[in-house]
């Protein structure tokens, strides 16, 4: 069984500054992977970053890099230099092999 | 890059009929999987294929069914349609099970 918790349904970050999104998740997997998903208004899902379990360094691209501490089980977002364009719902998700296991999502808003 | 095709993008039926959603991976992807987001929710697993054959199934009705083809699309057919079916469908194909999951852009049913 698995299951992602995302503790903070909304958050808001000035533009050009830093903003972190908390992503916990429990697994009996030994074998897994976690993303973050980006959700705009028009509804794609847009993948932003994948970390696997068994990597200790933890993922960047770009602006986006995440926390992985895999003995709190946790799974966090930071976008550095907010823009505009980051504004979404964003979906931390958790997978072994198959079905992406998904939080209930962060409301992201960036004030200009 | 080519990126997941879904059709139709909308789709608007009355309760008790059928409807037939397509997908087109990602070229060289083999497994397809589907999910299905309500209004606020998050995305939930539905069925995955890898190969050509079901390989997971999650809280999908009976009066739904899919498959997976010779040419690697796949289609959900939904029958005796509600209007709790109303929602988003997204499918995602990733290169083989454990990679990451690409979505298409989704297809919107409205049931009324």
């Amino acid at each position: 069984a698995q299951t992602v918790t995302q503790s903070q349904p909304e958050m808001s970050v000035q533009e050009a500054e830093t903003v972190t999104l908390s992503c916990t998740y429990d697994t009996s997997e030994s074998d897994y992977y976690l993303f973050w998903y980006k959700q705009p208004p028009s509804r794609q899902m847009i993948l932003v970053i994948r970390q696997e379990a068994y990597k200790q360094q933890n993922a960047t691209e770009n602006r986006f890099s995440v926390n992985f501490q895999k003995a709190a089980k946790s799974f966090s977002l930071k976008i550095s230099d907010s823009q505009l364009g980051d504004a979404a719902m964003y979906f931390c998700a958790g997978g072994g092999s198959e079905k992406l296991v998904f939080g209930k999502g962060t409301k992201l808003t960036v004030n200009p | 890059a080519a990126g997941v095709i879904q059709s139709p993008r909308h789709l608007i039926k009355e309760k008790r009929e059928t409807a037939t959603l397509k997908c087109y991976p990602i070229p060289r992807h083999d497994t397809v999987y589907w999910y299905q987001q309500g209004p606020g929710q998050d995305p939930q697993f539905l069925i995955s294929f890898y190969e050509k054959m079901q390989s997971d199934k999650g809280s999908i009705p009976d009066r739904f069914s899919a498959q997976q083809f010779s040419d690697y699309h796949s289609e959900l057919n939904m029958s005796s349609l509600e209007l709790g079916d109303s929602a988003l469908y997204f499918c995602a194909s990733s290169l083989s099970p454990s990679y990451e999951q690409y979505f298409g852009p989704g297809t919107r049913l409205t049931v009324t």
